[in-house]
């Protein structure tokens, strides 16, 4: 079974710009969820998608959004782009909605770098 | 204060050592808790998923979990060069208990040599 794919894997954007980020979680799995990891502060959430809902968002400002589409396919965006936006952003996926009773499995992440 | 806490490292062990990496916790609606391996360039890969207290064993790999202490626990038996890597604690409370969300550790970098 193929496992979390995220595109691109490697990104460089100038402050201001905008960026998309797509995420395929792997096939059956229904629950997207983001995270950012920068060396600073480790891996820190952003946000939840099941079935096309947003279900949890972490403490990132509005810049940050996402969506799911009905395929379970996911992208995240951030707007106005900062230089202290540089990091790894990693999208998991999980069988289902079933809150804690499988845990997630990761993509290699799309390497963003801010100029 | 971090809600989770995991010494950094770098720890470096000659192969065949036994690992013991371990994280602290100050939630106690912790009560899902994950080990992953993280190489470089790569994302992070689940070695080890437990619920609440005990011990767990897979392989070369047994997780513990003492939530009495909030204290948890990665056992690595004979140590291969190619366990060389970033390990993450990582522990969630549930849709039930705050979210569904991971907290995560910072990480604990392994390097095992020949």
């Amino acid at each position: 079974k193929a496992g979390v794919t995220q595109t691109p894997r490697y990104l460089i954007k100038t402050r201001g710009q905008q960026v998309t980020l797509s995420c395929s979680p792997i096939s059956g799995h229904r629950s997207v969820s983001w995270y950012q990891q920068t060396p600073g502060q480790g891996l820190q959430f952003l946000f939840e998608y099941f079935s096309e809902t947003q279900r949890n968002k972490g403490n990132f400002p509005g810049r940050f959004s996402g969506r799911q589409f009905s395929n379970s396919r996911s992208e995240m965006n951030v707007s106005t782009l900062e230089l202290g936006d540089s990091a790894l952003y990693l999208c998991a996926s999980r069988p289902t909605g079933l809150e804690g009773t499988s845990p997630l499995h990761f993509g290699n992440g799309t390497r963003l770098t801010v100029t | 204060q971090k809600e989770v806490e995991q010494d950094p490292g770098p720890l470096s062990v000659p192969e065949g050592a036994i690992v013991s990496l371990n994280c602290t916790y100050s939630n106690s609606a912790f009560q899902y808790f994950m080990w992953y391996r993280q190489y470089s360039r790569k994302g992070p890969e689940l070695l080890m998923y437990t619920y609440s207290s005990g011990n767990k064993e897979d392989g070369r790999f047994t997780a513990q979990v003492d939530k009495s202490s909030k204290y948890i626990s990665l056992f690595i038996r004979d140590s291969q060069p190619s366990d060389s890597a970033t390990y993450l604690c990582a522990m969630s409370g549930g849709w039930k208990g705050g979210g569904n969300k991971l907290t995560f550790g910072t990480g604990t970098q392994l390097k095992v040599e020949l």
